[in-house]
Parts: C-alpha cells; structure tokens; sequence
C-alpha cells in the first residue's frame, strides 16, 4: 500500500462548487504540505501544517483552505472554485531527520499520487 | 526571497548519450539543500539525487551526478547513459532550514531511441 495517498486521483467540477481533496499517510510523519502544480509553473506551496494544531499558508493560499483532522490526514478545499484553479495537487509528507554531520538537518518530503483537478 | 531558475524548458537527447540539466539558485543563506525530481508520465515526484550545501563533494547516485558550483549558485544534474526511462520532466528545488521547498518551473527531457 501507497505511504501517502491522494482522494480522488481525477476530479471535473463546475465554476463556484465547494471541493475537497483529500491526503492520508501512513508514514507517521507529523509536517503535512499541499502543493499546486500548473504547466509551466512548477510546484508551488499553498499551505502547510507541521502537527495537528499548526496551520500556515504558503506562496498561494488565497481561495484555499485546510484542515489537518489528525495527524496522519491533511484535506485541501476550495470554498467556491473557479477554472483557474484547475491544476494537479500534491500532497506531501516530512518528518524531523537527525543532520548527519550534527550542523544541519534534512527532511525528505515525501509526495502522494497527485489529484488532477479541471474546473469548467 | 529564493529562486529556483531552469533556463531549458525542454531538452531531447539520444539514447545512451549524456545530458546536463542545468539550474542556478538564488539565496542568502549558507546552509540549505538542493534537490533534483524526476516527475515521469505517471505524474509521481521522485527524489533523484539531493545535495547538502556544507558539503563540497558532488552527490552522485549511479547513472545521476551533480556539479554543485556554490559560489556560483549553479546546481546542474548529468545524466550518463541516459535510457528512455529517463524521459521525464525534471525539477530543480532549494530547501532552507525552515522545510518548504522552492520549486524550478521544469526542464522535460526526452529520450530518443
């Protein structure tokens, strides 16, 4: 089974519906990311959440939202979307490394399926 | 703030020859680390090689090598050998001590038989 998995993988919705994407690990990690990913653009950072009661927006929160149920789920929403919202969405994961020189510390992150989401 | 910048959008190659990606950053950090991903058709992100900015040796994981030009900002990925399973896009990424990552707009590379 997928570490971190990403409901629903494909996703066609209409102008000003409300909708949710959903991400679960398995990893145990506590540090949670939703990233956006448009032709062109690379990956950008909407929010992030490093525990359960941590919640910070990143490069392109606006017309977002989150909510962190528990440590293992982090679910992304769009209150009213709108077409150029239509994009690929990753989840990922991180967890607190040990560096291994003992001056600096690495944490991977760790990237679900992705969730290609068209808003008409 | 960081930048992350890839100045070849798209790049093709033959089979079995070596390709260089190229990325330069920008940041006023001194430790930091910097990442390559490979995203294939499938649309997965894979680490393929990261490189710790306090450490002066190239990250080399098999076919993938670096050339991490720190005063020059420049961080470019060689492929060797390249197979058609390297077809893919590929993103360049910087990371400071805070976890986000900051992301390259993409190079896609193809491998030609």
């Amino acid at each position: 089974d997928a570490d971190v998995t990403q409901t629903p993988r494909n996703r066609i919705t209409k102008t000003g519906k409300r909708i949710m994407l959903e991400c679960s690990q398995t990893k145990g990690h506590d540090r949670m990311y939703w990233y956006r990913q448009d032709p062109g653009l690379g990956l950008r950072l909407i929010y992030y959440s490093f525990d359960v009661k941590d919640i910070n927006k990143g490069e392109i929160s606006d017309g977002y939202s989150v909510s962190r149920q528990a440590q293992a789920k982090f679910s992304l929403s769009l209150e009213s979307a709108i077409p150029n919202q239509t994009a690929l969405y990753f989840c990922a994961t991180s967890d607190l490394a040990p560096g291994t020189s003992g001056t600096s510390s690495y944490n991977e992150q760790f990237f679900g399926p992705g969730t290609r989401l068209t808003v008409l | 703030a960081q930048t992350v910048t890839q100045s070849q959008p798209e790049m093709s190659v033959q089979e079995a020859e070596t390709v260089t990606l190229s990325c330069t950053y920008d940041t006023s950090e001194s430790n930091y680390y910097l990442f390559w991903y490979k995203q294939p058709p499938s649309r997965q992100m894979i680490l393929v090689i990261r490189q710790e900015a306090y450490k002066q040796q190239n990250a080399t994981e098999n076919r993938f090598s670096v050339n991490f030009q720190k005063a020059a900002k420049s961080f470019s990925l060689k492929i060797s050998d390249s197979q058609l399973g390297d077809t893919a896009m590929y993103f360049c990424a910087f990371m400071n001590r805070d976890d986000k990552i900051i992301f390259g707009k993409g190079t896609r590379l193809h491998i030609l038989p």
